[in-house]
């Protein structure tokens, strides 16, 4: 299996902030590799797929990059809507496997 | 739009199985792989498998001696078992569709989620 590590586990930011998560793949997964929005309660929601491509609906202050083994999102301008856990997730092969997550809270 | 919606017991005693549904409405289920994904309480991810509408399924080998997965396309509904089920089963149960192109694979649609317990 493919193994997704996020980093850091969980942040505190403000609003306005701008913030990065990254998430490293142990081995390469070219750009197979997506981003996910959770809020408590409710189903993940797909904020970036193939590394960097926007998802429709989703605000332009979030973007992703990377290839191969590294990526990372960014949210450019914190807002309150945006506090909630983050995930990575490869679609390389089967089985797809999930970052352990980083949640962002207010500080 | 396309919904998914799960719908099962909610509380399974151990050593029996687990069945969950997920009922796709707004589109086809046809061209489409359509996963079960699950969430212990305060835990992450974790991708238990896929049906595509034509039966073809994969497995995550941690679990694969355990699922079973099914597709009904005239109902457009695709379906979970999981056997012999312990405490470690108790999580929230997604369904997703899988969106696939050239150079994406991806889960647009999800369920809300249907919360299994596994408790006698």
């Amino acid at each position: 299996d493919i193994q997704m590590t996020q980093s850091p586990s969980s942040l505190s930011a403000s609003v306005g902030d701008s913030v990065t998560i990254t998430c490293r793949a142990s081995q390469s997964i070219s750009n197979y590799l997506n981003w996910y929005q959770q809020k408590p309660g409710k189903a993940p929601k797909l904020l970036i797929y193939a590394a960097s491509s926007l998802q429709s609906g989703v605000p332009s202050r979030f973007s992703g990059s990377g290839s191969g083994t590294d990526f990372t999102l960014t949210i450019s301008s914190l807002q309150p809507e945006d506090f909630a856990t983050y995930y990575c997730q490869q679609s390389y092969t089967t089985p797809r496997t999930f970052g352990q997550g980083t949640k962002v809270e207010i500080k | 739009q396309v919904q998914l919606q799960e719908s099962g017991p909610g509380l399974v005693k151990p050593s029996e199985t687990l069945s969950l549904t997920c009922s796709v409405s707004g589109g086809s289920i046809s061209s489409y792989y359509w996963s079960w994904i699950r969430q212990p309480a305060g835990k992450g991810l974790e991708w238990i498998g896929r049906i595509y509408s034509t039966e073809t399924t994969n497995y995550n080998p941690s679990l694969k001696s355990r699922v079973t997965m099914s597709v009904d396309t005239s109902k457009n509904q695709f379906s979970l078992n999981l056997s012999s089920v312990t405490a470690a089963d108790t999580a929230v149960y997604y369904c997703a569709r899988e969106s696939s192109t050239v150079t994406s694979r991806s889960f647009d649609y999800w369920g809300q989620g249907t919360l299994v317990t596994v408790s006698s």
